[in-house]
């Protein structure tokens, strides 16, 4: 079946430094790919997403790429601030047509940036 | 903009009885969702819906029971409540299959 795998966490940076969070899936179908941002005690925002290979998602900063020769979309941003410390979440939507219309999600990793 | 609200935000109960979390959303989107997220195990499938009337069970569907009698809500009932129930719940919806869900801000449930 579909699988999301990122890695592991927590991750500390300080201010203004290089993030990247690596995500790998697995995927029966051509998948629409997910990156999804929770701060304390909120839910899942969507922070960029991309629908086929090659595809740059970006926002706030935020970009990733769909890699599918390495089945990637790595999480990347230029230079962190405190108020992106938050819990990342990649994510897949496998429209092959089986299923239940489920996001398949990583397990998360949790980022704290420090001043 | 109200997009997608859950309710209640907290809830404490007992094992046994019944809960109903409420979800409503306003975009009219079709497809909506129930999932509930621990520690450990990120965030899994309870049931969906693809329109009123129609719903299916997720990954993780046992005790709980879902109804669609209107597109905008989608509410989710524990009929007799354990304490493997205590959990934070999400409810997201979408507007086509496979596209990008939006989550509501989640409902916290405690099963003393």
């Amino acid at each position: 079946g579909d699988s999301v795998t990122q890695m592991e966490g927590p991750v500390t940076l300080s201010e203004e430094a290089f993030l990247t969070i690596n995500c790998t899936y697995t995927a029966t179908g051509y998948p629409s790919l997910f990156w999804y941002v929770q701060y304390p005690g909120e839910g899942l925002q969507l922070l960029l997403k991309a629908t086929k290979a090659d595809d740059k998602g970006s926002n706030k900063g935020f970009e990733a790429t769909y890699r599918k020769e390495t089945t990637s979309f790595h999480l990347e941003k230029g230079s962190v601030q405190v108020s992106d410390s938050a819990v990342y979440f990649c994510a897949l939507s496998d429209g092959s047509g089986a299923g239940s219309y489920q996001l398949t999600f990583g397990k998360g990793t949790k980022l704290s940036v420090i001043p | 903009d109200a997009g997608i609200t859950q309710s209640p935000r907290y809830k404490i109960t007992e094992t046994g009885r019944q809960v109903t979390l409420m979800c409503h959303q306003t975009w009219s989107h079709s497809y909506m969702f129930w999932y509930r997220q621990d520690l450990g195990h990120g965030l899994r499938l309870i049931y969906y819906s693809a329109a009123a009337d129609i719903t299916d069970k997720g990954e993780v569907p046992d005790g709980y029971v879902v109804s669609r009698s209107k597109t905008e809500n989608f509410p989710l009932t524990l009929e007799s409540a354990t304490r493997s129930q205590t959990s934070v719940y999400f409810c997201a919806s979408s507007e086509k299959p496979y596209y990008e869900q939006y989550f509501g801000p989640g409902t916290r449930l405690t099963v003393t």
